[in-house]
């Protein structure tokens, strides 16, 4: 059964650092890329970037560009999202979730999602 | 950027009866258009990719159609559980996804 299992839910202060993990199982962790999505309390659904856990190719969206870093770690089967300064604006779920390797590719599972808080 | 408009924002039916959601692309994206499903405090589910084919586990009732800009997805006979936010979401533009701003479909 493929698996998307995230970390769990963070509470932050802004300028404060975070990495969130997403872990996949069920499958072969290096034939599919893994994306992260944003949403915004009440919000819709914002696509910020993706790696491919194979070579480490990573992509950004234009808007999530230098405000945040994923990687990955395929001897573990796990990908992560990384701020080094969190802002208020940040708090959001987030969720990640994988896509083919090969184009064109959609999202076909997804994480459980991770909230993320950041407050004074 | 491919920019995805959806249509009703909201949309009130009745159980047993059929929903029409609309999706329009800015430019072409082909086929290369899916369609989610997300309840409330759950995670988007995968319904349909490629505009028309259904993804593992999702009932006949749900179906997609359109090509180039303009897409539709049809729920034919409501269920409870249909009730839900439905985003669509283009991946013609490799590696950029955009999704629209979903719609709300509730019960009337």
């Amino acid at each position: 059964e493929v698996q998307l299992v995230q970390s769990g839910a963070e509470v932050k202060k802004p300028g404060e650092s975070l990495k969130i993990s997403c872990k996949g199982s069920g499958y072969s962790f290096t034939s599919y890329w893994i994306g992260w999505v944003r949403q915004m309390p009440g919000k819709g659904l914002e696509w910020m970037g993706i790696i491919y856990p194979g070579d480490s190719d990573t992509r950004y969206s234009p808007s999530f560009q230098g405000q945040v870093t994923i990687s990955a770690d395929k001897s573990i089967s796990t990908a992560y999202l990384q701020w080094s300064s969190l802002k208020a604006s940040d708090t959001a779920m987030y969720y990640c979730a994988r896509r083919w390797k090969h184009y064109p590719s959609y999202f076909d599972y997804w994480g459980q999602g991770t909230l993320v808080t950041v407050s004074s | 950027e491919i920019v995805m408009t959806q249509s009703p924002a909201t949309l009130s039916v009745s159980p047993g009866e059929r929903a029409t959601l609309s999706c329009r692309a800015s430019q072409s994206v082909s086929s290369n258009l899916a369609w989610y499903q997300q309840k409330p405090g759950q995670a988007p589910r995968l319904l349909i990719y490629g505009a028309s084919t259904r993804a593992t586990g999702i009932p006949a009732r749900f179906s997609g159609s359109g090509s180039g800009t303009e897409f539709t997805l049809t729920i034919s006979s409501l269920q409870s559980e249909d009730f839900a936010v439905y985003y669509c979401q283009q991946y013609n533009n490799w590696p950029q996804v955009t999704f629209g701003q979903g719609t709300r479909l509730e019960i009337k």
